[in-house]
């Protein structure tokens, strides 16, 4: 099966600092990626969709310049969260696609993001 | 527009039990349906899903689900519940692009 790989699984930052998601499709090339934000016991939320080449296009409420998404490579997408503060703490997982008429995207086993 | 509700946000069984978590959703599009478990701090493992064909979709671990048109329903169910079974059980719709949108997700107790 396909394989979606997200670094870091954990990641802990201070307020006001940076931090980068990456989130890989590790035997297949994935021209669609989702970013997804999940609050404890809650379901997961679809944040953005990303597009190889092209700008993502977030959901409505999601800060585009606070949550910086790049798809850079047909295997390869980054979620940037930038001056992060503690109401950003939470889990963060991605999904990717192949495309075309798949019924199927492939999630990653998600990223904990702790502001302190 | 997509959604998906989850009625019950838990749900306790005794072990050897049947397994009952339902799932209606809303699509203005044929839909394509599934049913992801999550366990503590991890992603979501695919355990079936529904896009074409036969209505009955059988999964992994024993679990099915049975998609009824006239009912918007995509309940999943299990004969016999496990106490590996107990996690966060998610139904999910697809959107136009391959988007997901999930229920608010039904976590499974299992009681010895």
């Amino acid at each position: 099966g396909a394989v979606v790989s997200q670094h870091p699984s954990w990641v802990i930052c201070k307020s006001g600092t940076s931090v980068k998601i990456e989130c890989r499709s590790l035997d297949f090339q994935a021209t669609t990626m989702f970013w997804y934000r999940q609050f404890p016991k809650q379901s997961l939320m679809l944040m953005a969709t990303s597009n190889e080449g092209s700008k993502a296009t977030y959901e409505q409420g999601v800060e585009k310049d606070k949550f910086l998404i790049n798809h850079a490579s047909l295997t390869l997408s980054t979620l940037t969260v930038t001056s992060a503060h503690p109401e950003d703490s939470s889990f963060y997982i991605c999904s990717a696609s192949k495309g075309g008429l798949t019924t199927e995207a492939f999630f990653g086993q998600g990223t904990r993001l702790t502001v302190v | 527009a997509q959604s998906v509700t989850q009625l019950g946000s838990h749900v306790s069984v005794s072990e050897g039990a049947l397994v009952l978590l339902r799932c209606n959703y809303s699509s203005s599009v044929p839909p394509y349906l599934f049913w992801y478990v999550q366990y503590p701090n991890q992603g979501l493992q695919l355990l079936l899903k529904y896009t074409t064909g036969a209505t009955l979709v059988k999964g992994i671990n024993g679990f099915e689900a049975e998609f009824k048109k006239s009912e918007t329903s995509f309940h999943l169910t299990k004969p016999s519940a496990h106490m590996s079974d107990a996690a966060e059980y998610f139904c999910a719709v697809t959107g136009t692009g391959n988007q997901f949108y999930f229920g608010t997700g039904t976590s499974l107790t299992v009681i010895p």
